[in-house]
C-alpha cells in the first residue's frame, strides 16, 4: 500500500482556518485520498474523499495538488470540536474490501 | 439512529480466559470490519466480512476468531486471551467496499491480566 506522511501535531486558534498537509509521493493512479478525524474516546468519523479535483462538503475542503503527491485537509473554521487526531488515508478504488490502512495521523489541537 | 453499536464497552480478562465482543449495525452494510487500536498507534485491521456467512483474515488476525452468521451482526471471539490482546478494539460497516465510507463504533476497551 502507498503511504502518507503527517505532521505528528498542529495547533489553531478557535475561529480560524486550519490547512492539514498530507504527502503521498508513491500514489497509484487509482488510489483515492481519504480523510478520517478521531475525536477523543470515539471512533474514526469519515470526513471527505477525492481522486484529483477539489472537494467540498459540510465538514471540510480537500484539496489535491496537480501531481496528486500531497493534499491538503482544509476546516475553514476551527471549533474546539475540532480537536481530533486526523488521518490521511490511500484507498485502491479497484479494490473490493479496501481495508483503510491508518498512519499515527496529525494531533490537530485548537485553543480559544 | 444507533449505527454502529458495540457490546461490551469495557471488558476485564484473566490471561487464558475466552470472550466475545459483539458489533451490530442498522444501516443494512454488507461490508463489516474489526480494528484494533494500541497506545498512540493507528488502527489495525483484524478481520473482516463483505456479506453474510463470509470472514476473511486481515492485517492481524492471529489469535482472534470471527462469525458472520446475521447480515446485522459481526462478532470477534477471542478463544484464550494473551496480555499482548490488550487494546481498544473497533467495528465498522461500509455499504460495500471500494470507497465507500467506513462507519465506526465507539470501542471496546479490553484489557488483559
Amino acid at each position: 500500500d502507498a503511504k502518507t506522511t503527517q505532521p505528528n501535531s498542529m495547533e489553531s486558534n478557535e475561529e480560524e482556518p486550519v490547512h492539514l498537509p498530507c504527502n503521498h509521493s508513491t500514489i497509484s493512479g487509482t488510489d483515492y485520498i481519504h480523510w478520517y478525524r478521531q475525536l477523543p474516546s470515539q471512533g474514526p468519523e469519515y470526513v471527505i474523499h477525492g481522486l484529483t479535483s477539489n472537494v467540498n462538503n459540510r465538514m471540510a475542503s480537500l484539496a489535491i495538488a496537480e501531481d496528486r503527491k500531497s493534499s491538503t485537509l482544509i476546516l475553514h473554521r476551527a471549533t474546539l470540536r475540532d480537536a481530533a487526531v486526523y488521518y490521511c488515508i490511500l484507498r485502491d478504488g479497484t479494490g473490493t474490501a479496501s481495508k483503510l490502512t491508518f498512519g499515527t495521523g496529525t494531533r490537530l489541537q485548537v485553543t480559544l | 439512529n444507533a449505527g454502529v453499536t458495540q457490546t461490551p464497552k469495557f471488558r476485564v480478562l484473566k490471561t487464558g480466559q475466552s470472550m466475545t465482543l459483539l458489533c451490530a449495525q442498522d444501516m443494512n452494510h454488507e461490508y463489516m470490519y474489526w480494528y484494533r487500536q494500541d497506545p498512540g498507534m493507528g488502527l489495525r485491521l483484524i478481520h473482516y466480512s463483505v456479506g453474510e456467512g463470509t470472514t476473511a483474515k486481515g492485517e492481524v488476525p492471529d489469535g482472534y476468531n470471527v462469525s458472520r452468521l446475521k447480515k446485522q451482526n459481526f462478532l470477534l471471539g477471542l478463544e484464550s486471551a494473551a496480555p499482548s490482546q490488550t487494546s481498544v478494539y473497533f467495528c465498522a460497516s461500509s455499504f460495500t467496499g471500494g470507497n465507500q465510507p467506513q462507519h465506526f463504533g465507539d470501542g471496546t476497551r479490553l484489557s488483559i491480566l
